[in-house]
């Protein structure tokens, strides 16, 4: 099936350092999703983005649709020994919460 | 609120049988997704129900099939089961924009 190209696959980082991931994609989307999911658990809502250029914080967590609506980043700062876990962006092209998943970012930190 | 409750939690079965897994949505919610979630990747969308209609449907055969109640609650069945079908079967609900997930079912196929 469809998944979004999302980098990088992994990373492991020092705790309080900051994380920058992205999501990029071919097709423009309308909506874009980001998403915490820890082992034998279901996906969390982290933040929605909902127009081109927005700029979104929760938190230590901030994320940005992009210009061209073909690509989001996430960044977390300060990065603390429970932000362990895999990292999904997920776009809707319709509008219709017809949402393509990212191949995630497992993130990892080192106290 | 209870968010959104899916239930088994686990379940095994063997090739050729079929299963039928149950979803209770976020109260409020009015739509119901569900994806299927392999090792190590992430979810794919399998269909949406709305009104108690599929409203649209992934890239599954037909062996998937849904249903939607009265009180949004929804139920995604299996049939004739493969090898391949063992995965994380996650439910998602929604109002507006955003999605909530469920813990997901874990159905291994032996």
């Amino acid at each position: 099936g469809q998944q979004l190209n999302q980098s990088p696959q992994s990373m492991f980082i020092q705790e309080g350092e900051d994380v920058s991931m992205n999501c990029t994609s071919s097709s423009i989307f309308n909506t874009w999703l980001w998403y915490k999911q820890d082992p034998g658990e279901g996906p969390v809502l982290l933040i929605a983005l909902y127009k081109a250029g927005e700029l979104t914080s929760n938190g230590r967590l901030t994320a940005q649709f992009g210009i061209t609506r073909k690509d989001s980043f996430l960044n977390i700062s300060a990065s603390i020994p429970s932000d362990v876990g895999i990292y999904f962006c997920a776009g809707d092209t319709s509008g219709t919460y017809k949402y393509i998943f990212g191949t995630g970012t497992r993130l990892k930190v080192l106290a | 609120d209870a968010g959104v409750t899916q239930s088994p939690t686990h379940l095994i079965k063997t090739r050729g049988q079929q299963v039928t897994l149950r979803c209770s949505p976020k109260s409020g919610h009015d739509t119901v997704s569900w994806y299927q979630q392999a090792l190590g990747q992430g979810p794919q969308f399998i269909f949406q129900y709305y009104e108690e209609e599929e409203r649209q449907r992934g890239n599954f055969p037909d062996r998937f099939s849904g249903h939607q109640f009265p009180n949004y609650s929804s139920e995604l069945n299996v049939n004739a089961l493969l090898l391949g079908d063992s995965a994380l079967y996650l439910c998602a609900s929604s109002l507006e924009v955003a999605v909530v997930f469920g813990p997901g079912t874990r159905l291994t196929v032996l």
